[in-house]
């Protein structure tokens, strides 16, 4: 069965710092892709980054970086020099070869000024 | 183009009361799912479609639930009788997948039911 892990439920960091949000996944599909969406104050869900299971590289892109680990099934979201804007509720979800996609629990991050 | 349509954006009802909620996916995508998100339980799969036939229907939390999704452009989710506990925000989702679903997930702004 699938499953998503977002063990943190609440984190609370000062304006410029940086965080890691932390994913753990389990899944016994040999393709799968994983994700991560964010959820602001106002409701909507966007899309952040999609990974799929044969392609390890980490990536960057601005201030966020992803790190997927297939060793240790993890799929970490990092956000380097944190700003006000980037409070919100960040998703990890996992995509199984087919189409089911189920989401962790979410992480609030609360970034203050 | 546009994105992901969903209808109400908010119904108040009282309990035993038939809702129906709409969804209109992002024409070309072949994917449609609808999930519910509570406080409690976060953001829960109820059924996705592919090609307009449901797949997995297993979140579906009761009989009172049924989702339907007559062509490519239309679903409903439909609660009959609504309760109380149905109160949530109920988002409908299409994405393309082929057969291999890569795609993420397009979101509309999702439908606030409240059960009075």
């Amino acid at each position: 069965a699938q499953k998503v892990t977002q063990a943190q439920t609440e984190i609370s960091v000062v304006e410029k710092e940086d965080v890691t949000l932390d994913c753990v996944y389990e899944t016994r599909d040999t393709t799968y892709y994983l994700f991560w969406y964010k959820q602001p104050p106002s409701g909507e869900l966007v899309f952040l980054i999609r990974r799929n299971s044969f392609d390890e590289q980490n990536e960057i892109s601005g201030r966020y970086s992803w790190n997927f680990q297939k060793s240790t099934s993890s799929f970490n979201f990092t956000i380097t020099a944190s700003q006000v804007v980037d409070s919100a509720v960040y998703f990890c979800a996992l995509r199984d070869g087919g189409f089911k996609t189920i989401f962790g629990a979410g992480t609030r991050l609360f970034v203050k000024a | 183009d546009a994105g992901v349509i969903q209808s109400p954006r908010h119904e108040v009802t009282e309990m035993g009361q038939e809702v129906t909620l709409r969804c209109k996916p992002i024409s070309g995508h072949n994917s449609l799912f609808w999930y519910r998100q509570t406080m409690m339980r976060g953001l829960e799969l109820l059924i996705y479609f592919n090609n307009n036939v449901p797949i997995d229907d297993s979140g579906m939390p009761e009989d009172r639930f049924s989702a339907k999704m007559p062509n490519a452009s239309f679903s409903t989710l439909k609660i009959q009788p609504s309760e109380p506990r149905d109160s949530a925000v109920y988002f409908c989702a299409s994405t393309t997948g082929g057969g291999q679903g890569t795609g993420e997930l397009f979101f509309g702004e999702g439908s606030r039911l409240t059960v009075l």
